[in-house]
């Protein structure tokens, strides 16, 4: 089975500190995906990757950037953490669309 | 933007009765997934159903797709309390290649 995984369950930052969100996949997995998930608000997409050293945009980009060095590595970079960061990131990847496999989620507090 | 939204919000059954989520999406897709997602887990795939399907079965989920209407419904049959999760329907669009958006989701509560 694919395993995703995501490098803390939880974390707690301060507004200002940048911070680095790690996801790693084992299954050569072209595409991967950074969601932030809110109540009511359901799953909003950050970034994604089609392929090493390639990101686009998703529909909530701002305050973020992204990273892929390696094939199985996809790095979520808050800059400069603000409270209103404060969410619960899914990482997920997937061979082609028609099937995405999540880690477990990063709850992160930004005080 | 949202791709997809499903209605309702919240769903309370008992257990053993049929539970029917329904998904409305904007633009002209692909496929359209559904996925659960027990109380702060990440989400597990259920079932895919192409554009050009009306209907797909998987043991006791039904889910169905009108393009003409851009709406899916995920039908759950004779529920179990183990049900109980929040469920998402997900779309890729012709116009934004590998993009996979999500819609808020239903929580169904399942109650003994």
């Amino acid at each position: 089975d694919v395993k995703v995984t995501q490098s803390s369950r939880y974390l707690v930052k301060r507004t200002g500190e940048k911070v680095f969100l790690e996801c790693v996949q084992d299954m050569d997995h072209e595409n991967m995906f950074w969601y932030r998930q809110d109540p009511g608000l359901g799953l909003r997409l950050i970034y994604f990757s089609y392929d090493v050293k390639m990101k686009e945009k998703g529909d909530i980009p701002e305050g973020y950037s992204v990273s892929r060095e390696k094939k199985e590595r996809f790095s979520l970079i808050l800059e400069s953490a603000s409270t209103n960061q404060t969410s619960m990131y899914l990482c997920a990847s997937s061979l082609q669309l028609e099937k995405l496999f999540f880690g477990s989620g990063t709850q992160l507090s930004v005080l | 933007s949202q791709q997809g939204e499903e209605d309702p919000q919240a769903l309370s059954i008992q257990e053993g009765e049929n539970a029917t989520m329904n998904c409305s999406y904007k633009t002209s897709i692909n496929n359209l997934q559904w996925y659960r997602q027990n109380s702060g887990r990440g989400l597990v795939h259920l079932i895919l159903i192409r554009s050009n399907e009306r209907e797909k079965h998987s043991g006791r989920l039904r889910v169905t797709l009108d393009t003409s209407k851009k709406s899916s419904s995920l039908l759950i049959t004779a529920s179990r309390a183990a049900d109980t999760a929040s469920y998402f329907c997900a779309t890729d669009s012709k116009t934004s290649y590998d993009k996979v958006i999500f819609g808020p989701g239903t929580s169904l509560s399942v109650i003994p």
